[in-house]
Order: C-alpha cells, then structure tokens, then sequence
C-alpha cells in the first residue's frame, strides 16, 4: 500500500514565525514531491514541487527532501494569515500515473 | 486560457437521482482527472484518461458512477442512483503530463445528496 501521511492538524503558528509542515511517504520509488495549497472552499493549487535530496526556496516557501528518510517538508517564513490554508502533499511514483496525495495539515495562522 | 471549467458548482438532489457532472480540461491537456475529495478520505482520484481514453478507473467506487470523455474539451462524470454516502466535492483537473507538477484543478462541484 502506497501511502503519503501528513499530521492532519490543525497546526497554529503566529503571525510572524515560522511554519513548519511534515510528510513521510512509504514508496522508496518516489521520484517527485509536491506541495499543494488548498484554501477554504477551493481548489487545491501548487506552490512548490522538489525532485532532489536538499532544499529548494521559493519567496518566503522553502521545501526540503531527504530521500533516504523518507520525509518531504515545507517551511513557511514570516507566516502570514493569507498563509492559512490546507497544505497538501503529493507524491508522484512515475509510473502509470501514480500521483499519491497526503490527506492535507490545515494550518492557522494567528495574527 | 480560463482554466478548467466546471458545471454545476453546485448541486443538491435527492436520494436516487442521477447526477451529471460536467468538465472542460484547459485546451491541449491530453489528461484529464476526476477526483472526489470528502473530509474523511481526504482527495481521491476516480479516473483519469488520456487523450480521450480511459486508462485507470480503478478508483470509481462502484458501478453507480460512470465517467465518459466524448472529445479533447469534455468530460462527464455521471452518478446513478446517487446515494446520500456520495455527498463530496467532485474535483476535475487536467494536465499535459502526469508528473504533478503542471496538474491544473477546476473549482470543484459540490453535491449534497439528501
């Protein structure tokens, strides 16, 4: 069973500090991680996506990979309250379109 | 472009009715997703098809749920006979590959089954 777990939350950071998401995922064949960010009542959206061991920043988002053990996270600086949102992780296998989606880490930012 | 287009945005029918949700992929994604995504099973995907055939419906829960995409620019998913247990938003999105990374999402349909 492919599976992509993520603390479902809600985490409560605020205004300000650092934000700091997790997701373990159990398919060493994994080849490209994605973070999506899914706010209320919308559709999911994708801000930051990683293929290589180390860190990857874009903006105030940093996602960092550690292929060997087995986790995908993303940080968030200066956490804003626009920032509040579910935080998806995806994990494509690259095969047979094996795009393994994490249940979501809802996150508060509080002012 | 305008993205993908979804119809109704939404829904609510009763027990038994037959529920047609419709898709437009954005022009020139040869694939195109239906997920369904509900509090307790998080986002789920039902079926995929590329260039206009389907290729995996091994997430379709059940015979009551068909799915169909007659052309490059249109999808249906279809719901007979929709069932309380089917309330959820219905997520469609395209994409010109399937690595994850260029997989645009429409703005879902919510259907409520009473």
């Amino acid at each position: 069973q492919k599976e992509v777990e993520q603390n479902s939350g809600p985490l409560s950071v605020p205004e300000g500090a650092i934000a700091s998401l997790n997701c373990t995922y159990s398919d060493r064949v994994s080849q490209s991680f994605f973070w999506y960010r899914q706010y209320s009542g919308k559709s999911p959206e994708l801000i930051m996506s990683i293929y290589s061991n180390g860190d990857k920043e874009d903006g105030r988002f940093t996602a960092q990979l550690n292929k060997a053990s087995q986790y995908v996270s993303l940080l968030i600086r200066d956490s804003q309250p626009s920032d509040s949102a579910t935080y998806l992780c995806a994990v494509y296998l690259g095969s047979n379109y094996q795009l393994i989606w994490g249940a979501g880490t809802k996150l508060i930012i509080k002012p | 472009d305008a993205g993908v287009i979804q119809s109704p945005r939404h829904e609510v029918t009763e027990m038994g009715q037959e529920v047609t949700l419709r898709c437009k992929p954005i022009s020139g994604h040869d694939y195109l997703f239906w997920y369904r995504q509900t509090m307790m099973r998080g986002l789920e995907l039902l079926i995929y098809f590329n260039n206009n055939v389907p290729i995996d419906d091994s997430g379709m829960p059940e015979d009551r749920f068909s799915a169909k995409m007659p052309n490059a620019s249109f999808s249906t998913l279809k719901i007979q006979p929709s069932e309380p247990r089917d309330s959820a938003v219905y997520f469609c999105a395209s994409s010109d590959n399937f690595s994850g990374n260029t997989i645009y999402f429409g703005e879902g349909s919510w259907l409520t089954v009473v």
